[in-house]
């Protein structure tokens, strides 16, 4: 099966710095990779996602990389405030087989903005 | 719309308890899952469902039962609750391959 390996495990900014999130995936047939942030005691929210037919995508200051050849994509956050701060979480599609496209998930990066 | 509606929000449960944990979709999504979060273990796919009727094991689904009766509701049972089945399980829907999950508000589940 897909496994994702995400790093750093935690990360910390100071406030209006940026921050970068890797992961890697070990299945080349994946082809939609989601980050999700999740907030102390809440559900995980979609915040950004990319296919595998594009390289980059934007959206204000979060900003997703995708390097197929080396199976790898990046979460970037530019200007990060305090309310930036959670765990965020990578994760990759493959189909499964049996007619699911389920996500593997990475392990989560705990991102700390210091006012 | 309320999206992915979970039941109930906490539980305590004595070893050997048995209970059923509900979740409720209103976005007619086919696909529909259910994950278990542990402080550093990330999130960990337990069962999933393609369909109304259909189920299928995910990478940590001992001790664990599902069953999709209907499109809308997939049911995460446990039939003797074990220590070990402490956690905050998420239930999550999608529309197709090429989308994200909406995730349940989570169930925090203590098993004493």
């Amino acid at each position: 099966g897909e496994n994702v390996e995400q790093h750093p495990s935690t990360l910390s900014v100071q406030e209006g710095d940026s921050a970068v999130i890797k992961c890697t995936y070990s299945d080349s047939a994946s082809n939609y990779f989601p980050w999700y942030k999740q907030e102390l005691g809440k559900r995980p929210q979609l915040i950004i996602d990319i296919r595998s037919n594009v390289g980059e995508k934007k959206d204000q200051r979060i900003a997703v990389t995708l390097n197929k050849t080396a199976k790898h994509f990046s979460l970037h956050i530019t200007e990060t405030q305090p309310e930036d701060s959670a765990v965020y979480f990578c994760a990759a599609s493959l189909y499964s087989g049996a007619g699911s496209y389920q996500l593997t998930f990475g392990k989560g990066t705990k991102l700390s903005v210091i006012p | 719309n309320a999206g992915v509606t979970q039941t109930p929000k906490f539980r305590v449960l004595k070893t050997g308890q048995s209970m059923t944990l509900l979740c409720a979709q209103d976005m007619n999504h086919e696909y529909m899952y259910w994950y278990r979060q542990d402080p550093g273990m990330g999130l960990r796919l337990i069962h999933y469902s393609v369909g109304e009727g259909t189920t299928a094991k995910g990478e940590v689904p001992d001790g664990y039962n599902v069953s999709r009766l209907k499109k809308q509701n997939f049911l995460l049972g446990l039939e003797s609750a074990a220590p070990s089945q402490t956690s905050v399980y998420f239930c999550a829907s999608r529309a197709g391959e090429a989308y994200g999950y909406t995730f349940g508000s989570g169930t925090r589940l203590t098993v004493v």
